[in-house]
C-alpha cells in the first residue's frame, strides 16, 4: 500500500473487554514496529517484528499484551481485559529492514478509549 | 540498554525567535533519526545522521551528529507558526530509541 494503515482508527470499549489492533505495513517492509502514546507523552516502545519473528517483546507493560504478525505483513496487537490505563494512542510503523538503518514510516494511529 | 535523553520538554517562543532542542546518549550512536509530529498527527521523518560531526540543513532547519556520535541538535532559525509541534530524535539499534520529545510552541 502507499503509507502504514492501522485499524480501527478510533476504538472505545468497557473495562474488561479484549479489543484487536490491526496494522498494515508498506508492502516490502520486513521490520514492523508497535508504540504506545499516552496524550502528551513520549512515544512507549511495546514490540517490534523481523519478519514474523518478534526478538523483542520486553515493552510489553504485562501478559494482557500480545502480538502477532502472520506472512510477513499484517500485525495484530491484542489487549486483553482492558483496563482504564490501557487508554492510549496505538502507533504502528514499518522500515524496509532492519538490517540497514532506514527511517520508520508510521500509521495514523489506533485511539483507544476503555471506558 | 539504550536511552536517548531528550531536552528541553517544552518550549514556548515568539514566532521569529529561534529554537533548538538537543538529543544526548551516553553511548555512542551509530545513527541518529528526527522525526515530527503535528498536533493529532504521527511521527514523520525529517532527516538521518550517520557521519561524526555530520550537519545536514533542510530550509531553516539544522541538524548536527556530534564529533563524538553521542549527542544531536537540531535548530530552528526563525520559527513560524507551522513549525509547531513535538520534535523526536531516534537511535536505532534495530528497534528505534525515541527521545522524550521537545514540544514546541510559537506564538503569532
Amino acid at each position: 500500500g502507499a503509507g502504514v494503515s492501522q485499524s480501527p482508527s478510533n476504538k472505545v470499549t468497557e473495562k474488561g473487554k479484549d479489543v484487536e489492533l490491526r496494522c498494515d505495513p508498506i508492502s516490502g517492509h520486513t521490520a514492523l514496529y508497535w508504540y504506545r502514546q499516552s496524550l502528551g507523552q513520549g512515544l512507549e516502545f511495546l514490540i517490534y517484528f523481523q519478519g514474523n519473528s518478534a526478538p523483542d517483546k520486553s515493552g510489553l507493560p504485562s501478559d494482557r499484551f500480545s502480538a502477532e504478525r502472520t506472512g510477513g505483513s499484517v500485525s495484530t496487537l491484542t489487549i486483553q481485559r482492558t483496563q482504564q490505563e490501557d487508554s492510549a494512542v496505538y502507533l504502528c510503523a514499518s522500515s524496509s529492514s532492519y538490517r540497514v538503518v532506514t527511517e520508520a514510516f508510521f500509521g495514523q494511529g489506533t485511539r483507544l478509549t476503555v471506558v | 540498554g539504550q536511552q536517548v535523553m531528550q531536552i528541553p520538554q517544552y518550549q514556548h517562543v515568539q514566532e521569529g525567535e529561534d529554537f533548538t532542542t538537543y538529543c544526548n546518549s551516553s553511548t555512542t550512536l551509530s545513527n541518529i533519526q528526527w522525526y515530527k509530529q503535528r498536533p493529532g498527527g504521527h511521527p514523520v521523518f525529517l532527516i538521518q545522521l550517520v557521519k561524526s560531526g555530520e550537519v545536514k540543513k533542510q530550509k531553516r532547519l539544522t541538524f548536527q551528529f556530534g564529533e563524538a556520535k553521542k549527542n544531536s541538535s537540531l535548530h530552528i532559525t526563525a520559527t513560524q507558526t507551522t513549525d509547531v509541534g513535538t520534535y523526536f530524535c531516534a537511535a536505532n539499534f534495530n528497534k528505534f530509541y525515541f527521545g522524550s520529545g521537545t514540544k514546541l510552541n510559537v506564538k503569532p
